[in-house]
Protein backbone atom coordinates (compact mmCIF):
# COMPACT_ATOMS: atom_id res chain seq x y z
CA UNK A 1 0.00 0.00 0.00
CA UNK A 2 1.60 3.53 -0.90
CA UNK A 3 2.19 5.73 2.07
CA UNK A 4 3.23 9.47 2.33
CA UNK A 5 3.96 10.70 5.40
CA UNK A 6 4.61 14.62 6.64
CA UNK A 7 6.43 15.94 9.34
CA UNK A 8 5.86 18.12 11.53
CA UNK A 9 1.42 17.56 11.30
CA UNK A 10 1.56 21.55 12.71
CA UNK A 11 3.81 24.24 13.24
CA UNK A 12 3.27 27.69 14.50
CA UNK A 13 6.30 30.47 13.34
CA UNK A 14 6.55 34.19 13.83
CA UNK A 15 6.85 36.35 10.57
CA UNK A 16 10.52 36.38 8.85
CA UNK A 17 10.79 32.47 9.76
CA UNK A 18 11.87 30.14 7.32
CA UNK A 19 10.60 27.17 7.70
CA UNK A 20 11.18 23.14 6.23
CA UNK A 21 8.19 21.05 5.69
CA UNK A 22 9.19 17.49 5.24
CA UNK A 23 7.36 14.41 3.18
CA UNK A 24 8.62 10.89 2.97
CA UNK A 25 7.07 7.94 0.74
CA UNK A 26 6.32 4.71 0.11
CA UNK A 27 4.87 3.94 -3.40
CA UNK A 28 4.93 1.26 -6.29
CA UNK A 29 6.05 2.69 -9.28
CA UNK A 30 6.75 6.44 -8.48
CA UNK A 31 5.88 8.77 -11.40
CA UNK A 32 6.07 12.11 -9.58
CA UNK A 33 5.91 14.02 -5.98
CA UNK A 34 3.78 16.79 -5.77
CA UNK A 35 3.33 19.94 -3.30
CA UNK A 36 0.30 21.93 -2.93
CA UNK A 37 -1.16 24.65 -0.67
CA UNK A 38 -4.85 24.35 0.88
CA UNK A 39 -6.37 27.37 2.34
CA UNK A 40 -10.03 27.34 3.14
CA UNK A 41 -11.50 25.68 0.04
CA UNK A 42 -9.51 23.44 -2.83
CA UNK A 43 -5.77 22.66 -2.57
CA UNK A 44 -3.74 24.31 -5.39
CA UNK A 45 -0.61 23.24 -6.72
CA UNK A 46 2.99 24.35 -5.64
CA UNK A 47 5.51 21.96 -6.90
CA UNK A 48 5.64 18.98 -8.89
CA UNK A 49 9.27 16.95 -8.73
CA UNK A 50 10.11 13.96 -10.52
CA UNK A 51 14.41 14.01 -10.48
CA UNK A 52 16.39 14.22 -7.52
CA UNK A 53 18.42 17.17 -7.06
CA UNK A 54 16.85 19.55 -9.12
CA UNK A 55 15.64 22.65 -6.75
CA UNK A 56 12.19 24.05 -8.13
CA UNK A 57 11.56 27.68 -7.00
CA UNK A 58 9.05 29.92 -6.91
CA UNK A 59 9.38 33.20 -4.90
CA UNK A 60 9.89 32.31 -1.54
CA UNK A 61 8.87 28.61 -2.12
CA UNK A 62 11.52 26.26 -3.22
CA UNK A 63 11.33 22.17 -2.79
CA UNK A 64 13.88 19.45 -3.35
CA UNK A 65 13.35 15.55 -4.30
CA UNK A 66 15.72 12.62 -3.20
CA UNK A 67 14.77 9.49 -4.62
CA UNK A 68 17.08 7.66 -3.23
CA UNK A 69 16.02 8.40 0.45
CA UNK A 70 12.17 8.55 -0.77
CA UNK A 71 11.74 12.19 0.83
CA UNK A 72 11.13 15.55 -0.49
CA UNK A 73 11.15 18.90 1.27
CA UNK A 74 9.30 22.37 1.12
CA UNK A 75 11.11 25.22 2.24
CA UNK A 76 9.24 28.67 2.76
CA UNK A 77 11.91 31.83 3.60
CA UNK A 78 10.64 35.19 5.63
CA UNK A 79 7.68 33.55 6.30
CA UNK A 80 4.24 35.91 5.57
CA UNK A 81 0.77 35.73 7.29
CA UNK A 82 -0.52 34.82 3.74
CA UNK A 83 1.70 31.49 4.26
CA UNK A 84 -0.97 29.97 6.19
CA UNK A 85 -2.34 26.81 5.43
CA UNK A 86 -2.21 23.30 5.22
CA UNK A 87 0.33 22.03 3.19
CA UNK A 88 -0.23 18.95 1.45
CA UNK A 89 2.82 16.26 -0.41
CA UNK A 90 1.08 13.73 -3.03
CA UNK A 91 2.46 10.94 -5.35
CA UNK A 92 1.48 9.88 -8.14
CA UNK A 93 2.13 6.42 -9.19
CA UNK A 94 1.77 4.05 -11.98
CA UNK A 95 -0.71 1.83 -12.42
CA UNK A 96 -4.18 1.67 -13.89
CA UNK A 97 -5.53 3.78 -11.26
CA UNK A 98 -3.71 7.63 -11.96
CA UNK A 99 -3.72 8.71 -8.50
CA UNK A 100 -2.44 10.73 -5.96
CA UNK A 101 -1.91 9.33 -2.64
CA UNK A 102 -1.75 12.31 0.01
CA UNK A 103 0.46 12.64 3.36
CA UNK A 104 -2.40 14.13 6.14
CA UNK A 105 -0.49 17.27 5.41
CA UNK A 106 1.29 20.04 7.89
CA UNK A 107 -0.93 22.65 9.33
CA UNK A 108 1.95 26.08 9.23
CA UNK A 109 0.51 29.36 11.22
CA UNK A 110 2.46 31.95 10.85
CA UNK A 111 2.36 34.98 13.61
CA UNK A 112 2.48 38.55 12.91
CA UNK B 1 -11.41 29.47 -17.47
CA UNK B 2 -10.52 25.80 -16.67
CA UNK B 3 -12.26 24.55 -13.92
CA UNK B 4 -13.78 21.50 -11.98
CA UNK B 5 -17.44 22.39 -10.76
CA UNK B 6 -18.79 21.01 -7.86
CA UNK B 7 -22.56 21.59 -6.27
CA UNK B 8 -23.53 22.00 -3.78
CA UNK B 9 -20.59 24.01 -1.80
CA UNK B 10 -22.79 23.15 1.62
CA UNK B 11 -25.35 20.50 2.56
CA UNK B 12 -26.65 19.69 5.94
CA UNK B 13 -28.99 16.19 4.99
CA UNK B 14 -30.88 13.90 7.52
CA UNK B 15 -29.42 10.30 7.89
CA UNK B 16 -30.64 8.13 5.09
CA UNK B 17 -31.86 10.54 2.67
CA UNK B 18 -30.77 9.95 -0.54
CA UNK B 19 -28.02 12.97 -1.92
CA UNK B 20 -26.16 13.80 -5.01
CA UNK B 21 -23.40 15.63 -5.14
CA UNK B 22 -22.65 17.41 -8.87
CA UNK B 23 -19.10 17.61 -10.66
CA UNK B 24 -18.86 18.82 -14.02
CA UNK B 25 -15.23 19.82 -15.95
CA UNK B 26 -14.43 21.69 -19.19
CA UNK B 27 -10.99 20.38 -19.90
CA UNK B 28 -11.73 17.39 -21.43
CA UNK B 29 -9.80 15.38 -18.68
CA UNK B 30 -10.11 11.63 -19.12
CA UNK B 31 -9.65 10.89 -15.62
CA UNK B 32 -12.12 12.21 -12.86
CA UNK B 33 -12.19 10.96 -9.43
CA UNK B 34 -13.44 11.61 -5.62
CA UNK B 35 -11.85 12.36 -2.44
CA UNK B 36 -12.70 13.04 1.35
CA UNK B 37 -11.15 15.00 3.38
CA UNK B 38 -11.44 14.69 7.62
CA UNK B 39 -9.06 16.21 10.17
CA UNK B 40 -5.62 14.09 11.08
CA UNK B 41 -6.59 11.08 8.11
CA UNK B 42 -5.98 13.57 4.93
CA UNK B 43 -7.47 13.21 1.70
CA UNK B 44 -8.51 9.86 0.62
CA UNK B 45 -9.77 8.50 -2.25
CA UNK B 46 -13.28 7.12 -3.10
CA UNK B 47 -13.80 6.40 -6.36
CA UNK B 48 -12.35 6.74 -9.35
CA UNK B 49 -13.16 7.20 -13.32
CA UNK B 50 -10.51 6.66 -16.23
CA UNK B 51 -13.24 7.78 -19.12
CA UNK B 52 -16.98 7.62 -19.97
CA UNK B 53 -18.62 4.37 -18.45
CA UNK B 54 -14.95 3.56 -16.05
CA UNK B 55 -15.67 3.16 -12.52
CA UNK B 56 -13.55 2.13 -9.89
CA UNK B 57 -13.54 1.69 -6.40
CA UNK B 58 -10.68 3.64 -4.19
CA UNK B 59 -9.52 3.45 -1.13
CA UNK B 60 -12.67 4.37 0.92
CA UNK B 61 -15.30 3.10 -1.42
CA UNK B 62 -18.22 2.60 1.10
CA UNK B 63 -21.80 3.80 1.11
CA UNK B 64 -20.77 5.93 -2.13
CA UNK B 65 -21.80 5.38 -5.50
CA UNK B 66 -20.42 7.20 -8.69
CA UNK B 67 -21.51 7.10 -12.53
CA UNK B 68 -19.53 8.35 -15.70
CA UNK B 69 -21.65 8.71 -18.40
CA UNK B 70 -20.83 11.54 -20.22
CA UNK B 71 -16.85 12.39 -20.22
CA UNK B 72 -17.10 16.08 -18.09
CA UNK B 73 -19.76 15.01 -15.15
CA UNK B 74 -18.83 12.48 -12.57
CA UNK B 75 -21.52 12.41 -9.61
CA UNK B 76 -20.93 10.83 -5.97
CA UNK B 77 -23.94 9.50 -5.03
CA UNK B 78 -25.23 8.29 -1.28
CA UNK B 79 -28.09 6.50 -1.47
CA UNK B 80 -27.82 5.70 2.38
CA UNK B 81 -26.53 8.90 4.13
CA UNK B 82 -24.86 7.94 7.48
CA UNK B 83 -23.42 10.33 9.79
CA UNK B 84 -19.72 8.91 9.50
CA UNK B 85 -19.96 10.48 5.80
CA UNK B 86 -20.12 13.99 7.35
CA UNK B 87 -16.77 15.23 5.37
CA UNK B 88 -15.09 17.87 2.93
CA UNK B 89 -15.76 16.27 -0.24
CA UNK B 90 -13.07 17.07 -3.13
CA UNK B 91 -13.58 15.86 -7.31
CA UNK B 92 -10.63 16.71 -9.17
CA UNK B 93 -9.87 15.52 -13.01
CA UNK B 94 -6.74 15.06 -14.77
CA UNK B 95 -5.36 14.09 -18.57
CA UNK B 96 -4.56 10.77 -18.44
CA UNK B 97 -1.85 10.99 -20.66
CA UNK B 98 -0.43 14.14 -20.40
CA UNK B 99 2.59 15.73 -22.63
CA UNK B 100 6.22 14.83 -21.20
CA UNK B 101 7.18 17.14 -18.63
CA UNK B 102 3.28 18.29 -17.86
CA UNK B 103 1.82 18.30 -14.90
CA UNK B 104 0.49 14.91 -13.40
CA UNK B 105 -0.98 16.62 -11.07
CA UNK B 106 -5.04 17.38 -10.36
CA UNK B 107 -7.18 20.19 -11.10
CA UNK B 108 -9.33 20.37 -7.58
CA UNK B 109 -13.15 21.75 -7.14
CA UNK B 110 -13.91 23.70 -4.66
CA UNK B 111 -15.54 21.05 -2.09
CA UNK B 112 -18.18 20.31 -0.85
CA UNK B 113 -18.84 20.29 3.02
CA UNK B 114 -21.19 17.94 4.03
CA UNK B 115 -23.16 17.17 7.23
CA UNK B 116 -25.43 13.97 7.82
CA UNK B 117 -27.62 14.42 10.95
Amino acid sequence: EDKVVQSPLSLVVHEGDTVTLNCSYEVTNFRSLLWYKQEKKAPTFLFMLTSSGIEKKSGRLSSILDKKELFSILNITATQTGDSAIYLCAVSSGGSNYKLTFGKGTLLTVNP
Amino acid sequence: EAQVTQNPRYLITVTGKKLTVTCSQNMNHEYMSWYRQDPGLGLRQIYYSMNVEVTDKGDVPEGYKVSRKEKRNFPLILESPSPNQTSLYFCASRKTQPRDGANYGYTFGSGTRLTVV
